[in-house]
């Protein structure tokens, strides 16, 4: 079974540039969550999808941030315009509707802003 | 908060040694996990312990769960060298709605020395 894939997988800008990063789910798995983990620290949860729909994006800095899963498949979050404090990894996870608890994590995508 | 908070922050032993980490909460959960993460990684799921079990055993991984104390406990035996990397716990609430989230905790970095 092919896991969560990222890309890239790392990634190196300005501050104030974009940067977008994309995510593969595994297959046949709806739910799809974005993670930020800076340095040090545990992985906290940006967004959460279920098919194409937003669950929770509470915690989504959405004045630069955003997000979208058209199709219900693939994932990609954006970041426009970036600080240095965005640099992190960002990592993607997904798992089954019925078992949210197993969540299967790809690479994650590792940013630096300068 | 639902975060799990692991102690020690940072383990250093010698390989063939045993390592032991905590894993306190505060909500009441449905279950626990313990994820690994090694450095540049995603995380790996290591594995769960249901509200209604004591431990649990999953080849040199003993976790026990002590849910009168809000609190886990993984234990790694006959350590190796990799085993190095990060060890986070995620108490899955029982809450219902979108309140459910994986939350983690800052982890505690084990590094075993050859």
């Amino acid at each position: 079974e092919a896991g969560v894939a990222q890309s890239p997988r790392y990634k190196i800008i300005e501050k104030r540039q974009s940067v977008a990063f994309w995510c593969n789910p595994i297959s046949g798995h709806a739910t799809l969550y974005w993670y930020q983990q800076i340095l040090g620290q545990g992985p906290k949860l940006l967004i959460q999808f279920q098919n194409n729909g937003v669950v929770d994006d509470s915690q989504l800095p959405k004045d630069r941030f955003s997000a979208e899963r058209l199709k219900g498949v693939d994932s990609t979050l954006k970041i426009q315009p970036a600080k240095l404090e965005d640099s992190a990894v960002y990592l993607c996870a997904s798992s089954l509707p019925r078992a949210p608890h197993e969540q299967f994590f790809g690479p994650g995508t590792r940013l630096t802003v300068l | 908060s639902q975060q799990g908070e692991e102690d020690p922050q940072a383990l250093s032993i010698q390989e063939g040694e045993n390592a032991t980490m905590n894993c306190s909460y505060k909500t009441s959960i449905n279950n626990l996990q313990w994820y690994r993460q090694n450095s540049g990684r995603g995380l790996v799921h290591l594995i769960l312990i249901r509200s209604n079990e004591r431990e649990k055993h999953s080849g040199r991984l003993r976790v026990t769960l002590d849910t009168s104390k809000k609190s886990s406990s993984l234990l790694i035996t006959a350590s190796r060298a990799a085993d190095t990397a990060s060890y986070f716990c995620a108490p899955y609430p029982i809450s219902s709605g979108s309140a459910r989230q994986l939350t983690f905790g800052s982890g505690t970095q084990l590094t075993v020395l050859p």
